[in-house]
């Protein structure tokens, strides 16, 4: 267990409304990243911190914007969520011996 | 083709040997990752292996890696009915901000 929540586990939303998930670290760990998964694709990531206020894109961002304003928190925004958005995002963090560890997941259903 | 690709599915039977099968493309990563997901779950890091090794055993798991034909493989002596899950083969890439996944093998293990 490497100390990571992710916040809400499951939420429903309307297409068009934003939506904010969070993810919390205990463990000053640096590098902090946000995955969706969807079936037949694994996981893509979506944005990573390398840390405060340094972000990054990844291979799926359209659509997507993060903020780390601390150290223990990276939020991902979906600024106007469209069905497409529709899976599981999962956050992870990277230890220092360089492996990823992630957090239980946040279902996310746009109708 | 895909960065890393992995079958869908695998059944076996209980005390049976699992062999999961990956392919990936980049050369330049350091390690190559195996990771488990039940249901509901997040990703809970198996095992891995330096990409200057042939095979590493951990227990009931053994991983190896042909870095000519840049493919992985897991072996799990001994499948249980709680080996049943998602595995996947991960491949971090030169940087390790550039995590490719799999799409993910399940295993289905009958008593």
């Amino acid at each position: 267990d490497a100390g990571i929540t992710q916040s809400p586990r499951h939420k429903v939303t309307e297409t068009g409304t934003p939506v904010t998930l969070r993810c919390h670290q205990t463990e000053n760990h640096r590098y902090m990243y946000w995955y969706r998964q969807d079936p037949g694709h694994g996981l893509r990531l979506i944005h990573y911190s390398y840390g405060v206020k340094d972000t990054d894109k990844g291979e799926v961002s359209d659509g997507y914007s993060v903020s780390r304003s601390k150290t223990e928190d990276f939020l991902l925004t979906l600024e106007s969520a469209t069905s497409s958005q529709t899976s599981v995002y999962f956050c992870a963090i990277r230890s220092s011996g360089d492996e990823q560890y992630f957090g239980p997941g946040t279902r996310l259903t746009v109708t | 083709g895909e960065d890393v690709e992995q079958s869908l599915f695998l059944s076996v039977r209980e005390g049976d040997s699992s062999v999961i099968n990956c392919t990936y493309t980049d050369s330049s990563s350091t390690y190559l990752y195996w990771y488990k997901q039940e249901p509901g779950a997040g990703l809970q890091l198996l095992t891995y292996i330096f990409s200057n090794m042939d095979m590493k055993q951990d227990q009931r798991l053994t991983v190896l890696l042909n870095k000519k034909d840049k493919h992985l493989s897991l072996r799990i002596a001994d499948t249980q009915t709680g080996d049943s899950a998602i595995y996947f083969c991960a491949d971090p890439r030169y940087n390790n901000n550039d995590m490719r996944f799999g799409a993910g093998t399940r295993l289905t293990v009958k008593p």
